[in-house]
């Protein structure tokens, strides 16, 4: 079955350390999207990607890297310059257009 | 002003009521509307989707768009227990990217 798979499900960083949350699609789709909610919040935007090789800042990027290197896969950095990770991250993917697919989540813990 | 606005909520309603969730967004230009249902700690679903002015129902849902207006709804009729969560409004953002935009969602209580 076709779909988003997001890994690990809980990850505990501590401070100063850099963290890599991975995403995995096999929807064939072209767009990929990272979002980090908050308790009570919204989805807000951290880095998408519309092709292999290129990305883009979302609304609140900083604190975060990503890369893209192949069309199936979308990993986002936690680094510690982020000062306050401790969140639930989302990834997704859409057709153009379309309505977005998303992975299970993964929830940061910062110990 | 927030691109996607939403009632935070929380929305009670009694078992067997009609629900209803309101949205309003503020970029002309969107094309493309959704709402999607997230259940405490899960990622969320697809509940509906819209294009065009009108209504659009499928079961007990139906999604209301107006585009003049800047407005969209969604009516959930017969409301279950099952049903409450928190429903996120969802735009995607016009000028070629169709970046998926979200609301902060609201928080529907269905009580028996």
């Amino acid at each position: 079955d076709g779909g988003i798979t997001q890994s690990p499900k809980y990850l505990f960083r501590k401070e100063g350390q850099n963290v890599t949350l991975s995403c995995e699609q096999n929807l064939n789709h072209d767009a990929m999207y990272w979002y980090r909610q908050d308790p009570g919040q919204g989805l807000r935007l951290i880095y998408y990607s519309q092709i292999v090789n290129d990305f883009q800042k979302g609304d609140i990027a900083e604190g975060y890297s990503v890369s893209r290197e192949k069309k199936e896969s979308f990993p986002l950095t936690v680094t510690s310059a982020q000062k306050n990770p401790t969140a639930f991250y989302l990834c997704a993917s859409t057709r153009k257009n379309t309505e977005a697919f998303f992975g299970q989540g993964t929830r940061l813990t910062v110990v | 002003q927030k691109e996607v606005e939403q009632n935070s909520g929380p929305l009670s309603v009694p078992e067997g009521a009609i629900a209803s969730l309101n949205c309003t967004y503020s970029d002309r230009g969107s094309q493309s509307f959704f709402w999607y249902r997230q259940y405490s700690g899960k990622s969320p679903e697809l509940i509906m989707f819209i294009y065009s002015n009108g209504d659009k129902e499928d079961g007990r849902f139906t999604a209301q768009l107006n585009k003049a207006s800047q407005y969209v709804s969604l009516l959930i009729r017969d409301s279950q227990p099952s049903d409450s969560a928190t429903y996120l409004c969802a735009v995607n953002r016009a000028g070629g990217s169709y970046i998926p935009t979200f609301g902060r969602g609201t928080s529907l209580i269905v009580h028996p």
